[in-house]
């Protein structure tokens, strides 16, 4: 069947430090993927997305590749603030259907 | 411009009673969702609806119940909760289909089911 797995957390990085997420997929056909994050004590919003194959997403600092060969569809940022503390979650769509198909999500910690 | 809204923001049940959690769009979406979010599970879809007067099943609809008799809103109950019940729950909303367009999210509704 479909699914999404995501590294599991919490994450815990110095501010400044590299990150990386790791969301790996199966699928059949040709999904769109997404990172969604959820900021404490907020709802979740779209942070990228990637519709084909070697398609790059970005947003605020944050890039994710589509790579069809290896099914997965990582998240890094150069740099992470104190800020971008927050549960990230990675996603597919099938065109087939109207649901969303999400990973249990990571929790990322930054300290100053 | 109020996005996704949502009634209310934390509730305690006793096993048995009901309620109805209600989400109100103000984008004109066709597309309305209900979610339960657990932890180290993600989100689970519970019901959703591609227009007024349409709902559907999603992956955990056992024991909710729904109705979109408004575009803008689309109501959630529990006619007899359960602990197990026990979540955060999270309306959402889209223009269109789940990947074509992005969805918009409520702040979420902490329900405690004792």
């Amino acid at each position: 069947g479909n699914s999404v797995t995501q590294m599991e957390g919490p994450v815990t990085l110095s501010e400044e430090a590299f990150l990386t997420i790791n969301c790996t997929y199966t699928a059949t056909g040709y999904p769109s993927l997404f990172w969604y994050v959820q900021y404490p004590g907020e709802g979740l919003q779209l942070l990228l997305k990637a519709t084909k194959a070697d398609d790059k997403g970005s947003n605020k600092g944050f890039e994710a590749t589509y790579r069809k060969e290896t099914t997965s569809f990582h998240l890094e940022k150069g740099s992470v603030q104190v800020s971008d503390s927050a549960v990230y979650f990675c996603a597919l769509d099938l065109d087939s259907n109207y649901q969303l198909i999400w990973g249990a999500g990571t929790k990322l910690i930054i300290k100053p | 411009n109020a996005g996704v809204t949502q009634t209310p923001k934390f509730r305690v049940l006793k096993t048995g009673q009901s309620m109805t959690l209600l989400c109100a769009q103000d984008m004109n979406h066709e597309y309305m969702y209900w979610y339960r979010q657990d932890p180290g599970m993600g989100l689970r879809l519970i019901h959703y609806s591609v227009g007024e007067g349409t709902t559907a099943k999603g992956e955990v609809p056992d024991g909710y119940n729904v109705s979109r008799l408004k575009k803008q809103n689309f109501l959630l109950g529990l006619e007899s909760a359960a602990p197990s019940q026990t979540s955060v729950y999270f309306c959402a909303s889209s223009y269109s289909l789940a990947g074509a367009y992005e969805q918009y999210f409520g702040p979420g509704t902490r329900l405690t089911v004792t």
